[in-house]
This record gives structure tokens, sequence and C-alpha cells, in this order.
């Protein structure tokens, strides 16, 4: 059973960047034709995909956020991780990591396994 | 970026219900369309992909049919742990994007 299970600052100063990490278990994060997904949702509203990365390092990325965000992998360390720069209350959210599944390499997929989520708030 | 429109927002029933909730995309997304159940405080649970496939250990009261651009999630016989708010997904082209949830009310 895969598990998900993010971590990071709950706290984050405007302006600054916001860093989470999500670490895979119960399956290795380089097996099968998965990406790996951020999404958010502010309190009270609907969910935001932020972007992806496959375990070759190939990103996608909601243009919306695209010139703040970058995601990487650690395969080593069965890892995969959030950067996202000059934050506002905006970026106040419940951040998720997801397994996205795929059917063909490099199309968009759909989340069968989610983390528990992390609240981060941006406030100074 | 497909806009994807889920109707209505919230409504009420009642245990043993059928409910059905609507997702309109905003150009055709094939069948590439996911439906999300979400309970306050837990993260989104994944009950149908490909607009009709039940993901595995999903009661088969939740079905999903539609194609193109409109498709319904249905629940024929509402249970307690069914109060929740539901998202369509659909995931034919970048950015994925997501309804904005139809909340699920006790009546």
């Amino acid at each position: 059973q895969v598990q998900l299970q993010e971590s990071g600052p709950g706290l984050v100063k405007p302006s600054q960047t916001l860093s989470l990490t999500c670490t895979v278990s119960g399956g290795s994060i380089s097996s099968g034709s998965y990406y790996w997904s951020w999404i958010r949702q502010p309190a009270g509203k609907g969910l935001e995909w932020i972007g992806r990365i496959y375990t070759s390092g190939s990103t996608n990325y909601n243009p919306s956020l695209k010139s703040r965000v970058t995601i990487s992998v650690d395969t080593s360390k069965n890892q995969f991780s959030l950067k996202l720069s000059s934050v506002t209350a905006a970026d106040t959210a419940v951040y998720y990591c997801a397994r996205d599944h795929t059917t063909w390499v490099q199309d968009p997929g759909y989340f069968d396994y989610w983390g528990q989520g992390t609240l981060v708030t941006v406030s100074s | 970026a497909i806009r994807m429109t889920q109707s209505p927002s919230s409504f009420s029933a009642s245990t043993g219900d059928r409910v059905t909730i609507t997702c309109r995309a905003s150009q055709g997304i094939s069948s590439y369309l996911a439906w999300y159940q979400q309970k306050p405080g837990k993260a989104p649970k994944l009950l149908i992909y490909a607009a009709s496939t039940l993901q595995s250990g999903v009661p088969s009261r939740f079905s999903g049919s539609g194609s193109g651009t409109d498709f319904t999630l249905t629940i024929s016989c509402l249970q307690s742990e069914d109060f929740a708010t539901y998202y369509c997904q659909q995931y034919y082209s970048y950015p994925i994007t997501f309804g904005q949830g139809t909340r699920l009310e006790i009546k």
C-alpha cells in the first residue's frame, strides 16, 4: 500500500520561499509509470493542481504558478519536493502530494494516492 | 485551461436517496475524467476514473457516466458516510483542473 507524507514548515513569511517534501513509502517512487504531483487547497475552497514530476526529472507545471514553482525528486530518498517562491497570503493553503496515475507517460493523469495534507500559512 | 463546472454547488438529501451530480467541461475531454470524495480535514479520495471506472474498494453504489463535455456521478442509495464534498477533475490536457466542488449535506 503506497503512502505519502508531506513535511515542511507550517509558517512562511511573505516574499519568502515555501518548501515542502513528500516522502513515499510502501513502494519505490521509481516503479511504474507514475508522476508525482503537488496540489493545494485554500481553506473552504477547491483544489488547484500545482505541478508534477517524473522520476526522470521531467516536469509539468500549472502556467498560473510556473514562474514561481520548482518541483524536484530524490529517488535515493524516495522523496519529491516543492518550492514556491515569492509567496503571499494568497498561497496560504493545505498542500497535498499525490501519485499521478497516467496511462501514457507525459499525459496528464488522475490521483490515486494522496498524502494527508499539510497546512502552510503565509504570514509575517 | 479547461474549465470544469459542477452543479449543484450544494444540496441536501436523505439516506437512501439516489443522487446525481453533474460536471461539465468547457471543451471536450473524451473520457478523461475522475471523481473524488472529500470529507472535512481529509485528503480527497479517488472514486472513479476514465469517467465510469470504479476505483478498487469503492462501493458499487457509486457510478459515473458521460463523455465529451457532460458527466455525472450517481450515488444509488445514499449512506451516512457519503455526506461529503465531491470534485470532478479533467486529465485531458494541461493544466489539470478540478470542478469547484459539490457539497452534499444531510437533509
